[in-house]
């Protein structure tokens, strides 16, 4: 069964510094991947889906990379702000369209 | 307007008590779910209907009952409520069907908090 893993579970820096975030996964049939942000006590919002067949997406400050050979996703946040403070989740999909969550990082971002 | 709605926001009940959790898209969506999300902040999926048709089923309790009327609408009913069953629940929704093989994102609702005392 698919199992999703984020490391660091939580994560502080100063605004302005660079960061990435970690996804891995055990069973690398995926359809895609997807990293979704979450805040308090709020739903989640869905940042970026990379495809398969895909190397990365970006949007903005945002960048993700898939490496499905090795279940390995990162999320590069570029001159982190405070209103980047969030969890951060991502998510596998496979076959019958289901997602496979991870724990999630918690990021904060100090001004 | 929203896209995924979910009611009620908040929900307290009592132990025993049987409540409904409603969800609406009104994005054409063909595909509808719904997950739970414990304490420790975890998702799992719990059900996903295709058009009114239920298609994932998880190792949910048979307390849990969905119920899709038509395609823009999920709800979620649940019987003699138990403490473990407190947590937020998210209904979602894509366009994509399980058997099409398409790759379509989730879109997310803002979720329910339900506490059961």
């Amino acid at each position: 069964k698919q199992e999703v893993t984020q490391i660091p579970a939580a994560l502080s820096v100063p605004e302005g510094e660079n960061l990435v975030l970690n996804c891995s996964f055990t069973d690398s049939a995926i359809y895609n991947l997807q990293w979704f942000r979450q805040d308090p006590g709020k739903g989640l919002t869905s940042l970026l889906l990379i495809q398969s067949s895909q190397r990365e997406q970006t949007s903005g400050r945002l960048n993700a990379s898939l490496d499905k050979s090795s279940g390995r996703s990162t999320l590069y946040i570029a001159a982190s702000q405070p209103g980047d403070s969030a969890t951060y989740l991502c998510a596998v999909k496979t076959g019958a369209n289901n997602l496979f969550f991870g724990t999630g990082t918690r990021l904060t971002v100090i001004p | 307007d929203t896209a995924v709605s979910q009611t009620p926001k908040y929900l307290v009940t009592q132990m025993g008590n049987d409540k409904s959790i409603k969800c609406e898209q009104n994005l054409g969506h063909d595909t509808m779910y719904w997950y739970k999300q414990d304490s420790k902040k975890f998702l799992k999926i719990m059900f996903s209907y295709n058009n009114k048709e239920l298609i994932i089923n998880e190792t949910v309790p048979n307390r849990f009952s969905p119920k899709s009327p038509d395609k823009a609408h999920l709800n979620l009913h649940i019987n003699s409520l138990e403490l473990g069953d407190s947590a937020v629940y998210f209904c979602a929704s894509s366009p994509s069907g399980p058997t099409s093989g398409r790759i379509y994102e989730q879109y997310f609702g803002p979720g329910t908090r339900l506490t059961v005392t």
